[in-house]
C-alpha cells in the first residue's frame, strides 16, 4: 500500500490564482480530513470527509472548497489564493471509529509546501 | 470547545537525561489523546494513542504518556533521552469523526 500520498510537494502561486492539492488513499478509509500548518500554531482542521459525497467544515475552512467523489480522494481547492493560505497543508485518513466510541488511528500524508506571493 | 494546550514552547534536555513533555485538553466526553512527532521538514509520526483502559500508554521509540483524568493531562515522557529525539512533539485528541484539535507544540533540543 501507498497509504496517503499528496501532490504536489511544493507550489508557489501568486495572488489570485487556483490550484487544487490532491489527496489520495488506497487503504478503503472512510474519513479522510485536511490540516494545514503555521509555525507556533501546531496543525488545525480545514475539512474533513465521513464517506463519499459528505463532507463538512473544521475549524479554518474559509477560503477552500473540498469534494468527495470517491473513497480514495479527496481534493482540496484554493478558489483565489491569498497570501494568508501559506502553509504547509496535510492530508490524514482512517478508519471509521466504532459504534462504541473511540477513533481509529490517522494516517498522515507527507505534506504540500504552499507558498503564495 | 475542544482544545489542547501544550504549555512549553521550547524545551532543551542534555542527551541522556529524563524527558517530560506536559499536555492539557478541554473536552467533555472521554478523550481519546494522542501524541505525534514531527521532525523538520518532515511529516507527523504517531507515538502513542490512548483510547481507554491502563492510563499508562507504551508507544514507539521508548516513549510513554500517563493519562490523568482528574489533572486533564497526557504527558509525555521517556527515561533516556537520544539525539535522534530532537523534534516538535505535538499532543492532539479526537473531536469526532477522526478529526484532532492539536496543541501548538513543544520544539525539544537535546544537548550534547
Amino acid at each position: 500500500n501507498a497509504g496517503v500520498t499528496q501532490t504536489p510537494k511544493f507550489q508557489v502561486l501568486k495572488t489570485g490564482q487556483s490550484m487544487t492539492l490532491q489527496c489520495a488513499q488506497d487503504m478503503n478509509h472512510e474519513y479522510m480530513s485536511w490540516y494545514r500548518q503555521d509555525p507556533g500554531m501546531g496543525l488545525r482542521l480545514i475539512h474533513y470527509s465521513v464517506g463519499a459525497g459528505i463532507t463538512d467544515q473544521g475549524e479554518v475552512p474559509n477560503g477552500y472548497n473540498v469534494s468527495r467523489s470517491t473513497t480514495e480522494d479527496f481534493p482540496l481547492r484554493l478558489l483565489s489564493a491569498a497570501p494568508s493560505q501559506t502553509s504547509v497543508y496535510f492530508c490524514a485518513s482512517s478508519l471509521a471509529g466504532t459504534s462504541g466510541g473511540g477513533s481509529y488511528e490517522q494516517y498522515f500524508g507527507p505534506g504540500t509546501r504552499l507558498t503564495v506571493t | 470547545a475542544q482544545s489542547v494546550t501544550q504549555p512549553d514552547i521550547h524545551i532543551t534536555v542534555s542527551e541522556g537525561a529524563s524527558l517530560e513533555l506536559r499536555c492539557n485538553y478541554s473536552y467533555g466526553a472521554t478523550p481519546y489523546l494522542f501524541w505525534y512527532v514531527q521532525s523538520p521538514g518532515q511529516g507527523l509520526q504517531l507515538l502513542l494513542k490512548y483510547f481507554s483502559g491502563d492510563t499508562l500508554v507504551q508507544g514507539i521509540k521508548g516513549f510513554e504518556a500517563e493519562f490523568k483524568r482528574s489533572q486533564s493531562s497526557f504527558n509525555l515522557r521517556k527515561p533516556s533521552v537520544h539525539w535522534s529525539d530532537a523534534a516538535e512533539y505535538f499532543c492532539a485528541v479526537d473531536t469526532g469523526y477522526s478529526t484532532l484539535t492539536f496543541g501548538k507544540g513543544t520544539m525539544l533540543l537535546v544537548s550534547p
